[in-house]
C-alpha cells in the first residue's frame, strides 16, 4: 500500500523566516496531495492541495510543489508568523475500487518564535 | 467550521464495551470517511462510505464496523473496547474533484477514552 514520509517531525524558525516541509510518497498512482494543519485538539483543516498534473501552486504565503518524478511534494511558508505554529500533515491520495484511500505522513510540528 | 458535525465530542468507558459515534457530512456531500488519530499511530484512516455503499478500507478492525444512512449520515461503532482504542476519531466528508480526487474536511472529533 501506500506509504508517506515526512520530514522533519518537528521546526523552529523565526517570525519572518520561511518553514519548508517535505514528504515522499511510494505509490506512482497518488493522483492528490493536500496538506492540512492541526492546531492542539481541533480538526485537522485543509490549507492547501496541487493534483497530480500541476507542478506548483501557491495561495498568498503558501506554496507547494511537486515532483512526481521523484515522487515527493513540499509545503513552503514564507514569512511565518506565531499564528502558523501547529502540526503539519502532508497526504498521498490514491483511488481504489470506485473510492480513496488518503494516506497520510507522521506531522511536521512548527513552532514560530518571536 | 467545516460544516462536518460529530457526535459526542467526548466520550469515557470501560474495556469490553461498546460505543456508536455520529457523523453528519457537509450539505451535498455523498462521501464520507472515517479516521483514528492516536498519539503513535498518527492519522490513520479507517473507511469510506458514498452515498450509502462502502467504497474503501483502511486499516480498520474487525471490531469495528460503519454504515451510511439514506440521510447521509454515519455511524462508527467501535465493540469490545481495548485501552488502546482510546484516541480522536475523525469523521471527514468530500466533494469530487475533477481527477476523481476527492477534497476531504474534516468534523471536529470525538474523544474516546477507555479505561
Amino acid at each position: 500500500g501506500e506509504n508517506v514520509e515526512q520530514h522533519p517531525s518537528t521546526l523552529s524558525v523565526q517570525e519572518g523566516d520561511s518553514a519548508v516541509i517535505k514528504c515522499t510518497y511510494s505509490d506512482s498512482a497518488s493522483n492528490y496531495f493536500p496538506w492540512y494543519k492541526q492546531e492542539l485538539g481541533k480538526r485537522p483543516q485543509l490549507i492547501i492541495d496541487i493534483r497530480s498534473n500541476v507542478g506548483e501552486k501557491k495561495d498568498q504565503r503558501i506554496a507547494v510543489t511537486l515532483n512526481k518524478t521523484a515522487k515527493h511534494f513540499s509545503l513552503h511558508i514564507t514569512e511565518t508568523q506565531p499564528e502558523d505554529s501547529a502540526v503539519y500533515f502532508c497526504a498521498a491520495n490514491i483511488l481504489t475500487g470506485g473510492g480513496n484511500k488518503l494516506t497520510f505522513g507522521t506531522g511536521t510540528q512548527l513552532k514560530v518564535e518571536l | 467550521d467545516s460544516g462536518v458535525t460529530q457526535t459526542p465530542k467526548h466520550l469515557i468507558t470501560a474495556t469490553g464495551q461498546r460505543v456508536t459515534l455520529r457523523c453528519s457530512p457537509r450539505s451535498g456531500d455523498l462521501s464520507v470517511y472515517w479516521y483514528q488519530q492516536s498519539l503513535d499511530q498518527g492519522l490513520q484512516f479507517l473507511i469510506q462510505y458514498y452515498n450509502g455503499e462502502e467504497r474503501a478500507k483502511g486499516n480498520i478492525l474487525e471490531r469495528f464496523s460503519a454504515q451510511q444512512f439514506p440521510d447521509l449520515h454515519s455511524e462508527l461503532n467501535l465493540s469490545s473496547l481495548e485501552l488502546g482504542d482510546s484516541a480522536l476519531y475523525f469523521c471527514a466528508s468530500s466533494s469530487r474533484g475533477a481527477s476523481g480526487e476527492e477534497t476531504q474536511y474534516f468534523g471536529p472529533g470525538t474523544r474516546l477514552l477507555v479505561l
